[in-house]
């Protein structure tokens, strides 16, 4: 059984680019969640999709955006990146949103 | 608004102590917990899920506890080691929503 995965490891973007994280879900699963950790900090919701569709979204602007594939692979899209966007990026998957397993995070850097 | 706190923030414990980290939050009315472990710069581990409906999990050494109608939970570590040495998360999914709520985690060392 394939666990969660997440391209890239780490990324170095300039202020004001766009970027785009994926994330592999785990055999089986069919919500993808994502996740912002700033250092220090506890991760922060950004939104869930399920069988392709949003259905959930947590205080994040809408220049954070996703998709969810067929095969429920999903996809993080941040435009216009700010300094504080700078942060580790986790993907998660389930099955009907139950337990939540993580993928090992993408570090997104901009300066 | 689901507000999740864990005590203490960091923790040094010398190898074979027996340990208990604590969450609190601010809506009993969740669908489940999850305890995680994180090492540095690393994803997420999910360590142990506890449903509503029940009171305590176990894994091995790992006993998580919860109650609901006060808002805690406790991760209880038996016989700690060097390896534990880690973040310790909780998170709570409430019943109205999908997302998890974290804590800050605990910071946990265990010297040898």
């Amino acid at each position: 059984e394939t666990g969660v995965t997440q391209s890239p490891t780490h990324l170095i973007k300039t202020r004001g680019q766009q970027v785009t994280l994926r994330c592999s879900s785990q055999s089986g699963h069919n919500t993808v969640s994502w996740y912002q950790q700033a250092l220090g900090q506890g991760p922060q919701f950004i939104f869930q999709y399920y069988r392709e569709e949003e259905n959930g979204r947590g205080n994040f602007p809408p220049r954070f955006s996703g998709l969810q594939f067929p095969n429920y692979s999903s996809e993080l899209n941040v435009n216009a990146l700010e300094l504080d966007d700078s942060a580790l990026y986790l993907c998660a998957s389930s099955y009907d949103g139950y337990e939540q397993y993580f993928g090992p995070g993408t570090r997104l850097t901009v300066t | 608004k689901q507000e999740v706190t864990q005590i203490p923030a960091a923790l040094s414990v010398p190898e074979g102590e027996n340990l208990v980290l604590n969450c609190s939050f601010t809506d009993s009315a969740i669908y489940n917990l999850q305890w995680f472990r994180q090492d540095p710069g690393k994803g997420l581990t999910s360590l142990l899920l506890i449903q509503s409906s029940q009171r305590e999990q176990t894994s091995g050494r790992l006993n998580a506890s919860l109650d609901k109608s006060s808002g805690r939970s406790t991760l209880y570590i038996a016989a700690s080691q060097p390896g534990d040495s880690a973040t310790y998360l909780c998170a709570v999914r409430s019943d109205s929503g999908y997302a998890l709520n974290f804590g800050k985690g605990t910071s946990l060392l265990v010297t040898p």
